[in-house]
């Protein structure tokens, strides 16, 4: 089984400043699919960025973009101009080239300091 | 349009107790599973269907079944509920066409158990 490894577990950041979340992950697939999920203390999932691995060019969604390094099998996530709103639980996750499976890391909790 | 509706937000067992969390999606989504939440444990794949009649277990199955009758249900049965099996359940689908593995999971607002 594939494992995803967020080392990461607290992280906090300075409002308008920039964060990068770290994520790895093992596998010996060649095609697979990459996510950041989102849960604030709603306890909801939300979907922050998604990555597949074929594609060279890094993802990116407003202040979210993600530094992929296939050969390194990493997956960061930084945050730019931070926002209350930011703070959250943050998961990185993987899907099997099968898609049957998702695996998640462990989590990374990010404070945002007003 | 609902997503992934999953039912009771908050439920309390007593120790060998049974119950059965539901969890529909509308969104026609042929891959569906369920995940527990730990503290320091990230969420950990409990069963998972990749369509009606089909289902699979996952990284801890135990004390837990599961059927998929339809597309849009994929309800998690608790057979005898013990201690450790207070968490938080998260219900989420997905497409599962090849054509759509880049499709994330969509989770239901998730389910917060507590066994005594």
């Amino acid at each position: 089984a594939q494992t995803v490894t967020q080392s990461q577990p607290e992280m906090s950041v300075q409002e308008a400043e920039t964060v990068t979340l770290s994520c790895t992950y093992d596998t010996s697939e060649s095609d697979y699919y990459l996510f950041w999920y989102k849960q604030p203390p709603s306890r909801q999932m939300i979907l922050v960025i998604r990555q597949e691995a074929y594609k060279q060019q890094n993802a990116t969604e407003n202040r979210f973009s993600v530094n992929f390094q296939k050969a390194a099998k990493s997956f960061s996530l930084k945050i730019s101009d931070s926002q209350l709103g930011d703070a959250a639980m943050y998961f990185c996750a993987y899907r099997s080239a099968t898609g049957n499976q998702f695996y998640f890391g462990t989590g990374t909790s990010l404070t945002v300091i007003p | 349009n609902a997503g992934v509706t999953q039912t009771p937000k908050f439920q309390v067992l007593k120790t060998g107790q049974s119950m059965t969390l539901q969890c529909a999606q509308d969104m026609n989504h042929e891959y569906m599973s369920w995940y527990r939440q730990d503290p320091g444990m990230g969420l950990r794949l409990i069963h998972y269907s990749v369509g009606a009649g089909i289902t699979d277990q996952g990284e801890v199955p135990n004390g837990y079944n599961v059927s998929r009758s339809t597309t849009e249900d994929f309800p998690l049965r608790l057979l005898s509920a013990a201690p450790s099996q207070t968490s938080v359940y998260f219900c989420a689908s997905s497409n599962y066409r090849v054509s759509s593995y880049n499709s994330p999971l969509h989770f239901g607002n998730g389910t917060r158990l507590t066994v005594t």
